[in-house]
Formats: structure tokens, sequence, C-alpha cells
């Protein structure tokens, strides 16, 4: 069955980097597009990025952009956000996700949460 | 990017239905058929409910349905359950091929 594991959270402060990792299992990783999902507390979810299968094409939110970075390492099934230049608001439970056609989320870990506070 | 629109609270008694807007523009559930419904329920990970505007994927109840017109999607749930009480997020991509959500409603259950 299909897996999404999530580690890396914790607390940062302001301007703090922070690098989250999905471990996959039970699919074929190098053949599936990834997302990370954001939610925020009490708040609803907010698409962060999504990378494709072979790494080559990546997308941001605007919120993000330039600030966060998507990578996988098909080797490792592993999905990466790495997280820098952080902000109070950037305080979230971070979801990675599996894509599935047509352009949806099917399988969703359980999230690691990031907290930026001084 | 902004989230598309749906109603903060929803409520309805056990048996009957309700219907869940998602309002998005032209450059999102106007543009593809690639609407998605998520279930989530307290401390949990979403679940897709619905995908491709109106597909159930396998396990999910037939009592669950999706539609969209234009700029907006719907979900409806018939014969309400109390295990429906829960917050649901509707998604779409983009034609900036980003995917943006709804901002979410709470389903109350009578």
């Amino acid at each position: 069955q299909v897996q999404l594991v999530e580690s890396g959270g914790g607390v940062v402060q302001p301007g703090g980097s922070l690098r989250l990792s999905c471990a996959a299992s039970g699919f074929i990783f190098s053949t599936y597009g990834m997302h990370w999902v954001r939610q925020a507390p009490g708040k609803g979810l907010e698409w962060v990025a999504f990378i494709r299968f072979n790494g080559n094409d990546k997308f941001y939110a605007d919120s993000v952009k330039g600030r966060f970075i998507i990578s996988r390492d098909n080797s490792k099934n592993t999905l990466y956000l790495q997280m820098n230049s952080l902000r109070p608001e950037d305080t979230a439970v971070y979801y990675c996700a599996k894509i599935d056609d047509p352009y949806y989320f099917d399988y969703w870990g359980q999230g690691t949460l990031v907290t930026v506070s001084s | 990017q902004s989230a598309l629109t749906q109603p903060a609270s929803v409520s309805g008694s056990p048996g009957q239905s309700i219907t869940i807007s998602c309002t998005g523009t032209s450059s999102d559930i106007g543009s593809y058929a690639y609407v998605s419904w998520y279930q989530q329920h307290p401390g949990k990970a979403p679940k897709v409910m619905i995908y491709g505007v109106s597909n159930r994927p396998s396990g999910v109840s037939n009592r669950f349905s999706g539609s969209k017109s234009g700029n907006t999607a719907s979900l409806t749930i018939s014969g309400l359950q109390a295990e429906d009480e829960a917050d649901y997020y509707c998604s779409s991509y983009t034609t900036s091929s980003t995917w943006v959500f709804g901002g979410g409603t709470e389903l109350t259950v009578l």
C-alpha cells in the first residue's frame, strides 16, 4: 500500500532554514509527480510546490517562490522541501502528497509541523 | 493565486442532502475539468472524495457526487451521516501550472 512519511519539522527562528523529507513506498516513486501542501494552525489547505516525476520541472506558490526549493531523489524514493528565509507565517503542518491523473492529490502523508518563532 | 471561494459552513440533518459550492475563475475551474474535493477530519490528513469534477475513487461512498458549471464546482452529499461531519476543500489546477485550494467548508451534521 502507498505510504508517505514526512520528517524534519521542528521549531526554527525567523530567517532560519529547515529541510523536510518525505519517504515514499508502495508505488513506483520515479514515475509520479509529487506535491507539498501546508496547513497553518486552524486554517485551510495551501498548495506549496510540485515537482514532476523526473525532477525536471518545478512549480511554486507565489508565497514561497524564491525561498523554498522542492527536489527529489528517485534512487532513495524521497521528496524534499528546502525552506529558507522562514517567516512566522510559514508556521504550518506540511504534507507531502502524490499526484494522480487528472491532476489531483490521491495519497497524503500524516504531515510534519514547522513552527517559525523566536 | 487567490483561493477558491467556499462557504465557511454548511449543516444538515441525518438523511438530508447538502451541497457545497466552490467558485473560481476562468483561470482555474473555468479552464479545466481538474476539480477535486477533499474531506478532512480533525487532526487527520485530507482524503480525496471526488476527482476530475465528478469521479469517485474506489472506496468512496456513492452518496458523494460532484459537478461543475462555468467557474463554479459543487460537491453534493446525499443521505447525510454523522461520519460525514468534517471539513471539505475543493481544489483546481490552474492555467499557471499551479494548484489552488478553496478556503474550506465545515460540515455539521445536526
